[in-house]
């Protein structure tokens, strides 16, 4: 079946720029999770939405980042006035549910370059 | 600090040369230590679930194995399409939603 699909999958802007990011999780998964890799670190949470829970955005850096899931399928993530910093992998995951017990499915993510 | 730390950060093998990866990570409350296989340019690929001290899982040639403080990758005679980088993380009861990851181990199986 279909797996984790992101787009786009590389993402080139300028500083202060505004860009989108799209998720579209596992058909049926309830989980979905934002993650953030720069080069040579591990793995960054930013944030997890659970069915029509409200979403836990403890991972987010600024308040220059936001997400949206929309009927609780497709995310987006949003990064406001971009900046050089920003640049890294965005990764996006689904779980069946967001229990210990249902592994993440990750998405090939977006390489964003901030210039 | 709650944390999880993979070594070594590189490791090169000859073909059929076994090894082991270690994941050693400290948190309160561990509700679980999962293992993901990553290639350049793809998301993180599941491997291995863990739950609790003595637990074992094997794949194919990988066996995962954990303890109260660290889990280890054990890599039996590797085939050059087991290179990738390998990540470790862990859930915990203080971190409710989110996986904690390791900066990961880079597996380069030579022929």
């Amino acid at each position: 079946g279909a797996g984790v699909s992101q787009s786009p999958s590389n993402k080139v802007t300028e500083k202060g720029k505004d860009v989108e990011l799209r998720c579209d999780p596992i058909s049926g998964h309830t989980a979905l999770y934002w993650y953030r890799q720069s080069l040579g670190q591990g793995l960054e949470f930013l944030i997890y939405f659970q069915g029509n829970s409200a979403p836990d955005k403890s991972g987010l850096p600024s308040d220059r980042f936001s997400a949206e899931r929309t009927g609780g399928s497709v995310s987006t993530l949003t990064i406001q006035r971009t900046q050089q910093e920003d640049s890294a992998v965005y990764l996006c995951a689904s779980s069946l549910e967001g229990t210990v017990a249902s592994p993440l499915h990750f998405g090939n993510g977006t390489r964003l370059t901030v210039t | 600090e709650d944390q999880v730390t993979q070594s070594p950060e590189a490791l090169r093998l000859q073909e059929g040369e076994s090894s082991s990866l270690n994941c050693s990570y400290t948190v309160s409350g561990l509700r679980g230590l999962f293992w993901y296989r990553q290639d350049p340019g793809k998301g993180p690929e599941f491997l291995f679930t863990l739950y609790s001290a003595g637990e074992e899982k094997e794949k194919e040639r990988l066996k995962a194995t954990l303890t109260k403080k660290e889990s280890f990758l054990h890599i039996t005679a590797p085939k050059p399409e087991d290179s990738a980088t390998y990540l470790c993380a862990v859930r915990y009861s203080g971190g409710y939603n989110k996986l904690i990851f390791g900066a990961g181990t880079r597996l380069a199986v030579h022929p």
